[in-house]
């Protein structure tokens, strides 16, 4: 089935480590996101890549980094920089050959540091 | 940034009551898409909406995109337990190229059998 997979579902990390989250997608679509969500709150977005070996910062990227090194693959690096990394992560692809068409969601990844 | 407010952000109602929340703009969008989630579960699509003032169903849930490009509101009729969940609306600027989506802060429904 193609989809969009994010692993694992559930994280802990040591303050001061880095983690690296998952996100791989078989949909063949050219751009990938990955956002942030708090309780209570919508999602707010950190990275985007709208082509392979290409990415830009969103709205919240610092104490985050990503690559983009395969069309499938967007992984995206929790750093210790990052001050308040608890919290639910949620990568989305989206096709860009046609226009407007919407972005499908993977099943989150929740990181807990402790 | 671009923001969207999103109102209300709860509702408590009874099974088989209608629900309607709406999203505001300050900014114009080109695309206006309504997402439900399940706790511990990503979003998942409900309706997708391309023109302004374009009204689309989908089973008991319609959405309209404002004709200011600005608005939307998601109502959703004879309301059953399973449509509990957070809804969530976001814009989406751009054609093919840029893309980005903007979310509202999410309107929380709880159903009462």
């Amino acid at each position: 089935d193609g989809g969009i997979t994010q692993s694992p579902k559930y994280l802990f990390r040591k303050e001061g480590q880095n983690v690296t989250l998952s996100c791989e997608q078989n949909l063949n679509h050219d751009a990938m996101y990955w956002y942030r969500q708090d309780p209570g709150q919508g999602l707010r977005l950190i990275y985007y890549s709208q082509i392979v070996n290409d990415f830009q910062k969103g709205d919240i990227a610092e104490g985050y980094s990503v690559s983009r090194e395969k069309k499938e693959s967007f992984p995206l690096t929790v750093t210790s920089a990052q001050k308040n990394p608890t919290a639910f992560y949620l990568c989305a692809s989206r096709q860009t050959q046609l226009p407007n068409t919407e972005a499908f969601f993977g099943q989150g990844t929740r990181l807990t540091v402790v | 940034g671009q923001q969207l407010n999103q109102s209300p952000q709860s509702m408590f109602i009874q099974e088989g009551e209608d629900v309607s929340m709406n999203c505001t703009s300050s900014s114009i969008f080109n695309t206006w898409l309504w997402y439900k989630q399940d706790p511990g579960e990503g979003p998942v699509l409900l309706i997708a909406l391309y023109k302004a003032g374009e009204l689309t169903s989908n089973g008991r849930l319609t959405a309209q995109f404002g004709i200011t490009r600005k608005d939307s509101f998601l109502n959703i009729s004879a309301s059953i337990p399973s449509d509990v969940g957070i809804y969530f609306c976001a814009g989406q600027t751009g054609g093919t190229s840029y893309g980005k989506l903007t979310f509202g802060q999410g309107t929380i429904l709880t159903v009462h059998p």
